[in-house]
């Protein structure tokens, strides 16, 4: 089965402009979930979906929001770009069961605000 | 605030050798203590997790050992390789959130 998913891979934008990053999990996850890792740090948690719904949200401006689809992929919108969000943005997909926790991650997609 | 503090922040070992990370956390909450591995430019990769009823799972080199009275958990690589130079990262979560709170990680440089 192909892991998770992520596009695009890299990604350039001006600062004050909006972004869309999309995620599509591994076949039969339920859940995704969205990450944000700046170079030399562990990934931040931003978002958790699961069946369309929020279900966790991280200390993050209201610039981020994120939605998941009928089909479990989600995306990822940040609006109003900041040098600061700069960053590797990392989805991760899990079943919900007897171990949600275990998380899956994508390779990530690498935004460079200028 | 962190909520869980990892050491060393860089490992240098020789192959062969035993490589050992170690976690703390305060929040008595938490119930499920991941480790990942991730290489440059990929996403962190799920190596081996432990429940706070276990005191140590192993999966083949790689040993989580836990101690929930001391609110310590740690990794421990046997036969260290210089594939597993990377970096390593342990997490900790709690609830149906499926939200990972994580160390600051490890970068693991194993010596041929």
């Amino acid at each position: 089965d192909a892991g998770v998913t992520q596009s695009p891979t890299h990604l350039i934008k001006t600062r004050g402009q909006h972004v869309t990053l999309r995620c599509s999990p591994i076949s039969g996850h339920k859940s995704v979930s969205w990450y944000q890792q700046v170079l030399g740090q562990g990934p931040q948690f931003i978002f958790q979906y699961y069946e369309k719904e929020e279900r966790g949200r991280g200390n993050f401006p209201d610039r981020f929001s994120a939605r998941q689809f009928p089909n479990y992929s989600s995306e990822l919108n940040v609006n109003a770009l900041l040098l600061g969000d700069s960053a590797l943005y990392l989805c991760a997909s899990s079943r919900h069961g007897r171990e949600p926790y275990e998380q899956y991650f994508g390779p990530g997609t690498r935004l460079t605000v200028t | 605030q962190q909520q869980v503090k990892q050491s060393p922040q860089s490992l240098i070992v020789q192959k062969g050798g035993i490589s050992i990370i170690n976690c703390a956390y305060e929040n008595t909450a938490f119930d499920y203590f991941p480790w990942y591995q991730q290489f440059p430019g990929k996403g962190p990769a799920l190596l081996i997790a432990i429940r706070p009823d276990v005191s140590e799972k192993k999966e083949g080199r790689f040993t989580i050992s836990f101690n929930k009275s001391a609110k310590q958990f740690s990794l421990h690589i046997m036969d260290s390789q210089p594939g597993d130079s990377a970096t390593y990262f342990c997490a900790a979560g709690t609830g149906n959130n499926r939200k990972l709170i994580w160390g600051l990680g490890t970068s693991l440089a194993v010596n041929p």
